[in-house]
């Protein structure tokens, strides 16, 4: 069974600072990550996935198979930044997408 | 492309009643999830569908929850009768053939 551990419920930095929302993953076989984010009062939508590698509103986030990783980085936090972000895990294969995901961490960038 | 729709956004009901949630998944989107998302917790997926077909309902709790996808579009959960610990969002999802899930804005569902 797979499972996602996001170890910090609460974040906060200020604008400007690098910013690190961790995501630690347990799954036997190769996984396929995703950071989704939810911003107040909006549907929950995909940020990013690692099999695209690619840079979101200045977000990137590399999958560490040794460490079961998949943290979530930006060097300089904007308050737009605010919101849920959720770390997710599909299994792949015939799983057909299934999504494991993490508590959730919300992020609050101050002024 | 319009977006994944749900109805109604808000329910209240006293346990014990029956409430049924609906579902629109983005056109041509052949996978359909239902997530539970209880306050505090990630979603937890309910049930999935293939077209038409279940793919996963392991984690749905069958003796009260059903779900169904009739002509391989919309999509209804049910929950008979109600639990005070099935409050919770309710959230829809569909995939595309990238691989991208996209969700509904989700109906928040208060068991009282």
């Amino acid at each position: 069974a797979q499972r996602v551990t996001q170890p910090e419920k609460l974040l906060s930095v200020f604008k400007g600072a690098p910013v690190e929302l961790k995501c630690n993953y347990s799954y036997s076989g190769s996984p396929e990550l995703f950071w989704y984010v939810q911003y107040s009062r909006q549907r929950l939508q995909l940020l990013l996935r690692h099999i695209s590698r690619e840079s979101i509103k200045g977000f990137t986030a590399d999958l560490n198979k040794g460490e079961t990783s998949f943290h979530l980085k930006k060097p300089f936090a904007q308050e737009e930044d605010s919101a849920m972000y959720y770390c997710a895990l599909s299994a792949g294969g015939t799983s057909y997408g299934k999504l494991t995901f993490g508590q959730g961490t919300i992020l609050t960038v101050h002024p | 492309e319009a977006g994944v729709a749900q109805s109604p956004r808000y329910k209240i009901i006293e346990k014990r009643q029956s409430v049924a949630f609906w579902c629109n998944p983005i056109s041509g989107h052949a996978t359909l999830y239902w997530y539970q998302q209880i306050l505090g917790q990630g979603p937890k997926l309910l049930i999935q569908f293939q077209n038409n077909g279940v793919v996963d309902d392991s984690q749905l709790p069958k003796d009260r929850f059903s779900a169904e996808r009739l002509k391989g579009v919309d999509s209804t959960l049910k929950i008979q009768p109600a639990k005070l610990e099935d409050s919770a969002v309710y959230l829809c999802a569909s995939r595309s053939q990238g691989g991208e899930q996209y969700f509904g804005p989700g109906t928040r569902l208060t068991v009282t």
